[in-house]
């Protein structure tokens, strides 16, 4: 159970186009819904948490312009990077948590963003 | 602000020898820590968690973590490592957001460990 899945694994995609990023819960109803960036031998670093019928909240830093976050239901996030351009080339990740075990994030397997 | 220091970047290790992997965390009020555990090509996985009760928790393939207060440490150890246990390794730390303790602010998470295990 609490599986969590993220399309697309990868994507490239040219300079100033935009790319959205789709996270589901599988199994369970994901009440809060966050997002993270990792880039290569760096730790995850928050980017946002979203709950399901809200505006996201963003960490000081994020541009909330330039990555949409959507939170329309109980089972999917997602995330979009508009007007991408190459320093926004890094791995993506979703994690979910629901309204019991709060206390535990579920993550999905991530979204490798190359920007040209 | 929560802080999270794992001080090893890669440890490499053989086979059936045992391991610590350590992690250090900032903070100025009680805190959860989790360890997590990241498989090439795959998402995070919890490996344990420690939320209140007994200070030293386990996990379900044999790898344990005991909370010190004192020392503001929750180090990782596995007696025996197998070559399936190769991977990267997170501790993570998050504030309690009510008094019940059933919720819980964000993760921050500390650079991560990669762990090695040789034949």
């Amino acid at each position: 159970g609490a599986v969590v899945s993220q399309h697309p694994s990868r994507v490239i995609c040219k300079s100033g186009t935009s790319v959205k990023i789709e996270c589901r819960s599988l199994d369970f109803q994901a009440t809060t819904m966050f997002w993270y960036r990792q880039f290569p031998k760096q730790s995850l670093m928050l980017m946002a948490t979203s709950n399901e019928g809200s505006k996201a909240t963003y960490e000081q830093g994020v541009e909330k312009d330039k990555f949409l976050i959507n939170h329309a239901s109980l089972t999917l996030s997602t995330l979009t990077v508009t007007s991408a351009h190459p320093e926004d080339s890094s791995f993506y990740i979703c994690s979910a948590s629901n309204g019991i075990t709060r206390d535990t994030q579920y993550f999905g397997p991530g979204t490798r963003l190359t920007v040209l | 602000a929560q802080s999270v220091t794992q001080l090893d970047s890669q440890v490499p290790v053989f086979e059936e020898a045992p391991v610590e992997l350590r992690c250090n965390y900032s903070s100025s009020v009680s805190v959860y820590l989790f360890w997590y555990v990241q498989y090439p090509n795959q998402g995070l996985q919890l490996l344990l968690k420690y939320l209140s009760g007994s200070t030293l928790v386990e996990s379900i393939n044999g790898f344990e973590a005991e909370f010190n207060k004192s020392q503001t440490s929750f180090h990782l150890r596995k007696p025996s490592v197998h070559i399936s246990d190769t991977a990267e390794y997170f501790c993570a730390v998050t504030v309690p957001l009510n008094a019940g303790g059933t919720s819980y602010g964000k993760l921050t998470f500390g650079q991560g460990t990669i762990l090695t295990v040789h034949p």
